[in-house]
């Protein structure tokens, strides 16, 4: 079945540090979006990417969708511990199933 | 603002119980999905429900489990016969949009955690 890979599984950074997390799906999706889970909630809906190659900023993250539309980051600029969480993309395939990748957990450093 | 409200937030039942968890979504959302996530894993689909009836559904989603829209508002997940490995957090989730030209974002409840004995 599809797969939706993503890493790296955890990342621990120091605070103002960048990071970044990256989805890889192995059937073209037809949209990836992005979602953060902090520690005990639920996820919550962050961006979703359409186009092929696009790029959407809000604020210190930077969003991307790969040309072949079958992957896709998330970059953190200067991470704050408001930051700490975990992010998952999720893939909707043609069969309009959405497909979690395992998630990245981030860890700030202070 | 509108959310998905689910309940309970935390059921614990014997092995070979049936469970319900029930789900409100957003009243205007016409897709439904339920997920779960195992202590520490990732989310898993499990099913989508659209229009009364099961759109897609997940290998994980086997005959012990079902979906129900019983009265307009409320969509709820059934495991008729608990095990071990059922324990976990179930999200239920609504959007407004779907299907092939979907753009819709997911709403997600704050889930109901299922412990089985």
């Amino acid at each position: 079945g599809q797969q939706v890979m993503q890493i790296p599984q955890y990342q621990h950074v120091q605070e103002g540090e960048d990071f970044t997390t990256y989805c890889n799906s192995s059937t073209t999706l037809s949209n990836i979006q992005w979602y953060k889970q902090r520690p005990g909630g639920h996820p919550v809906f962050l961006i979703q990417l359409v186009k092929s190659g696009e790029v959407k900023k809000q604020k210190r993250l930077t969003f991307q969708f790969g040309e072949a539309k079958k992957n896709s980051s998330l970059h953190i600029t200067a991470t704050q511990t408001t930051d700490v969480g975990t992010y998952f993309c999720a893939g909707r395939n043609r069969d309009d199933k959405i497909i979690f990748g395992k998630g990245t957990r981030l860890h700030i450093l202070p | 603002e509108p959310e998905v409200t689910q309940t309970p937030s935390h059921q614990v039942t014997q092995m070979g119980q049936e469970v319900i968890l029930r789900c409100v979504p957003i009243s205007n959302h016409l897709y439904f999905y339920w997920y779960r996530q195992i202590l520490g894993q990732k989310v898993e689909f499990l099913v989508s429900f659209y229009n009364n009836e099961i759109s897609e559904k997940s290998e994980i989603f086997d005959d012990q489990f079902s979906v129900e829209r019983p009265d307009g508002s409320n969509f709820t997940l059934k495991i008729r016969s608990t095990k071990l490995e059922d324990s976990a957090m179930y999200f239920c989730a609504s959007s407004r949009n779907g299907g092939r030209a979907n753009t819709g974002e997911l709403f997600f409840g704050e889930g109901s955690r299922l412990t089985v004995l």
